[in-house]
């Protein structure tokens, strides 16, 4: 079990960019999450899956977001036209079949747009 | 009003004291507490999870929640430098999947 991983762990881009980020959950896992993190605050839940079924989306999740999980293993997070206040680190959770299970996180990725 | 407040801090003690930590809650759905620690730039990291009020102990840490009073507690005994970082209060309620955090309080143990 190595836990769960996000790549790429920082990215800078410019304004108007598109970007992408992936979620590698703990393996035995079928549910995930995402949720997006400013300084000085504790995270926000932005949209979870279970399984490939995205069950649930914030309101904070714009039209300029979209999040798949196609096959029920890994995770996307797209941002499209980036703005500057999309700057913030974005978190990747898992947890299992458990209906009490709680959520593990990865190590996030960071996201700076210039 | 935010459901869940957590005073930010930063909290400073010396190495040895024991630390406590608050949250307060508005939602009476919350059913699920937990508390994770987060160093800089890093993920959080699960410390304490519990679903009924009383307290739970794991080594130095105690979690304690009273769901009369909507008040939950991390108590940190013999706290050490390593023990810096900030730490989150976590709460979801039944039927939801969703976690609601606290902003989190800024610990810093000095030895």
């Amino acid at each position: 079990d190595t836990g769960v991983s996000q790549d790429p762990r920082h990215k800078i881009t410019k304004r108007g960019q598109n970007v992408t980020f992936r979620c590698d959950p703990i393996s035995e896992h079928n549910r995930l999450y995402w949720y997006r993190q400013t300084l000085g605050q504790g995270p926000e839940f932005l949209t979870y899956f279970q399984n490939e079924a995205q069950l649930e989306k914030s309101r904070l999740l714009s039209d300029r977001f979209s999040a798949e999980r196609p096959k029920g293993s890994f995770s996307t997070l797209e941002i499209q036209r980036t703005e500057q206040g999309d700057s913030a680190m974005y978190l990747c959770a898992s947890n299992g079949r458990g209906s009490t299970d709680t959520q593990y996180f990865g190590p996030g990725t960071r996201l700076t747009v210039l | 009003q935010k459901e869940v407040e957590q005073d930010p801090g930063p909290l400073s003690v010396p190495e040895g004291a024991i630390v406590s930590l608050n949250c307060t809650y508005s939602n009476s759905a919350f059913q699920y507490f937990m508390w994770y620690r987060q160093y800089s730039r890093k993920g959080p990291e699960l410390l304490m999870y519990t679903y009924s009020s009383g307290n739970k102990e794991d080594g130095r840490f105690t979690a304690q929640v009273d769901k009369s009073s909507k008040y939950i507690s991390l108590f940190i005994r013999d706290s050490q430098p390593s023990d810096s970082a900030t730490y989150l209060c976590a709460m979801e309620n039944t039927g939801r999947r969703a976690l609601t955090f606290g902003s989190g309080t800024r610990l810093q143990v000095q030895p």
